[in-house]
């Protein structure tokens, strides 16, 4: 049973470029969250997704940032725009349903912009 | 907005139990308490939940007081490969993960 898949694992976009970020959740997992880190800050959360809807985003930037989770396929976290404040790690958890659960991380895509 | 508090550092000499409390008073009846680290800038680690009994698996233990509001993780025989931010959340099993600034634990030769 793979684990949570983050690709790519490390991304360099030159600013002004669009960055895409992809998370493959475990097998049987509904639930996406998606958390930055900034070099040397805690994690912070973004936004939680199920399949197709968006269920709290109150962690995502108002612009140039945007999620979704498809009915097939991996969720994507998109930047549009990247500038150098964008330069950061970026992790993927995902859960199952159910009461008591456990939510399990990838190993996260650094961003850098140069 | 994290629920809960920690001592933001502990030392813990190699080969002893390391014990980590975590406040959290505030919690709700629906709410578990989750066990997770972060070692170096790899992704957060699962370690271990609980309700309101005391819990073990292969990687720790988890006790949590009668009254739920504070709990303590307690890795049985640390290794330097244990140091680690360990981060104490509270949560349903439907809210996100909310990261507080954790404790750092590092483990001494």
């Amino acid at each position: 049973n793979a684990g949570v898949m983050q690709n790519p694992r490390h991304l360099v976009r030159r600013r002004g470029q669009e960055a895409r970020l992809r998370c493959s959740p475990m097998k049987g997992h509904s639930h996406v969250y998606w958390y930055r880190q900034l070099p040397e800050e805690g994690l912070k959360f973004m936004v939680y997704l199920q399949k197709e809807n968006i269920i709290d985003e109150s962690g995502m930037p108002k612009e140039r940032f945007s999620a979704e989770f498809p009915k097939e396929g991996p969720s994507i976290l998109r930047i549009q725009q990247v500038v150098r404040g964008d330069s950061a790690a970026y992790f993927c958890a995902s859960s199952p349903q159910g009461a008591g659960t456990e939510a399990f991380f990838g190993q996260g895509t650094r961003l850098t912009v140069v | 907005d994290a629920k809960t508090t920690q001592p933001p550092s502990m030392d813990c000499a190699e080969g002893r139990a390391a014990n980590l409390p975590c406040n959290h008073s505030t919690i709700s009846g629906n709410e578990y308490v989750y066990w997770y680290r972060q070692i170096h800038s790899q992704g957060p680690q699962y370690i271990i939940h609980g309700l309101k009994n005391n819990e073990t698996n292969e990687m720790a233990s988890l006790i949590i007081t009668e009254d739920r509001k504070s709990s303590t993780l307690i890795l049985p025989h640390a290794t330097l490969r244990d140091t680690a931010v360990y981060y104490c959340i509270v949560r349903t099993s439907y809210d996100k993960v909310i990261f507080g600034p954790g404790t750092s634990l590092s483990v001494i030769p």
